[in-house]
């Protein structure tokens, strides 16, 4: 089974500033990572897909990248919207899994 | 426009079932894998199981495995799960989900509902 390890688990940012998020997989494997943003009280909603693809309708500010055991959501210039937790998942192979989430806060 | 409505969650003892039900809408329901996450109250997301678009594929994690039981009926455009022996740590907001076969992704989420495992 593939295990995600999401880091860091929290981090404060201001507007305007250019955030990372970390995915490691436990095992290999090409591109089927998607990254999900979830605001508090709502449903995730999908950002990404296929490492760097981005959904319909998610602002470009948004990028992924990695492939392998490591993979990497980006937002370039954080804007207010953006505070949220986020989290990664792996779809190479059932059984699926998510990381632990990471919660952007305001600094 | 798609809609994924879930019903049946609710408070239940310890060893007691529960089933829960999602009405889906604005898409054809045929065409996609479907699939309940859930999140535990303060926690993160946790994938629970996924059924194939014409049933003749379930998968489970592992901890939810002989007690829980996922079907589908695309006559109903309609989604099941069965919870059978249910224990503290199941208390969660389970959601239904579109897995896109595609993009590999869950594109359309429904707004969950709460099942609460107490004494």
């Amino acid at each position: 089974d593939i295990q995600m390890t999401q880091s860091p688990s929290s981090v404060s940012a201001s507007v305007g500033d250019r955030v990372t998020i970390t995915c490691r997989a436990s095992q290999g494997f090409s591109k089927w990572l998607a990254w999900y943003q979830q605001k508090p009280g709502k449903a995730p909603k999908l950002l990404i897909y296929a490492a760097s693809s981005l959904q319909s309708g998610v602002p470009s500010r948004f990028s992924g990248s990695g492939s392998g055991t490591d993979f990497t959501l980006t937002i370039s210039s954080l804007q207010p919207e953006d505070f949220a937790t986020y989290y990664c998942q792996q779809a190479n192979s059932f059984p699926l899994a998510f990381g632990g989430g990471t919660k952007v806060e305001i600094k | 426009e798609v809609q994924l409505v879930e019903s049946g969650g609710g408070l239940v003892q310890p060893g007691g079932s529960l089933r829960l039900s999602c009405a889906a809408s604005g898409f054809t329901f045929s065409y996609y894998l479907m699939t309940w996450v859930r999140q535990a109250p303060g926690k993160g997301l946790e994938w629970v199981a996924t059924i194939k678009q014409d049933g003749s594929a379930k998968y489970y994690v592992d901890s939810v495995r002989g007690r829980f039981t996922i079907s589908r009926d695309n006559a109903k455009n309609s989604l099941y799960l069965q919870m059978n022996s249910l224990r503290a740590e199941d208390t969660a907001v389970y959601y239904c989900v579109t897995y896109s076969t595609s993009s590999r992704s869950f594109d359309y989420w429904g707004q969950g509902t709460l099942v609460t495992v107490s004494s």
